[in-house]
């Protein structure tokens, strides 16, 4: 599985752009890059999915370079309940049924007033 | 469907005894992931099933640990002899096939050992 290394905390204002770059230098060709949110006391919610360049959906955007190294996730706008971690994943999903989702320490984002 | 559920949602328990956790997924899917997770770090990946199937066990973290799921629609995790360091939330994902986007998860057990 590939090793992934995100910041273990950032902090930043309602109303703000806040991106988070996750580093996954040994990605494999078949790997895709999900990203999942977690609030305390609950599990792991799904944010996004993405392979390549750009992937934006209602809550936030994924940007991949072209050397797919890296993947940095853009929430726009934050507000105070996007207070959060943030975990970045990398596996094959369609690999054969034994992708497993596996997490690191996630990177925790506290949103001020 | 009200998503995947967890029951009990906290458990403390007595150093030594035995405790079990249940956990409904969503009722088409057929994948089924138990995660352990302490303060501070992110989930940790016990094992999973694929319908009553239980593929992957290695990574249970020991032979206290054991995990059902009898008729590929509910799981259950017991922990035999609990000891204070099983203190942990417990947390239950279910999927369709592993497509990557689709896990969703339960909200936890969250289990005390005294």
């Amino acid at each position: 599985l590939a090793k992934t290394t995100q910041p273990i905390s950032m902090d930043s204002y309602e109303g703000q752009e806040v991106n988070i770059t996750c580093s996954h230098n040994n990605i494999a060709t078949n790997d895709y890059i999900t990203w999942y949110q977690q609030f305390p006391s609950q599990g792991p919610r799904f944010i996004i999915q993405g392979y390549k360049t750009k992937v934006t959906n209602e809550v936030a955007s994924l940007f991949i370079p072209a050397d797919r190294k890296s993947s940095t996730l853009s929430l726009p706008r934050v507000s105070l309940s996007d207070t959060a971690v943030y975990y970045c994943l990398v596996g094959d999903p369609a690999s054969g049924g034994s992708y497993i989702p596996t997490f690191g320490r996630g990177t925790s984002l506290i949103v001020h007033p | 469907d009200t998503g995947v559920s967890q029951n009990p949602r906290h458990k403390i328990t007595k150093r030594g005894q035995n405790v079990t956790f249940r956990c409904d997924p969503i009722s088409e899917h057929n994948r089924l992931y138990w995660y352990r997770q302490t303060l501070g770090q992110g989930p940790e990946f016990l094992t999973y099933f694929q319908n009553e199937a239980q593929l992957e066990k290695s990574r249970l973290l020991s032979d206290r640990f054991s995990a059902e799921r009898p008729k590929g629609s509910f799981s259950t995790l017991e922990i035999q002899r609990t000891e204070q360091g099983d203190s942990a939330m417990y947390l239950c994902a279910s999927s369709l096939t592993g497509n990557g986007d689709g896990y969703t998860f339960g909200s936890g057990t969250r289990l005390t050992v005294v």
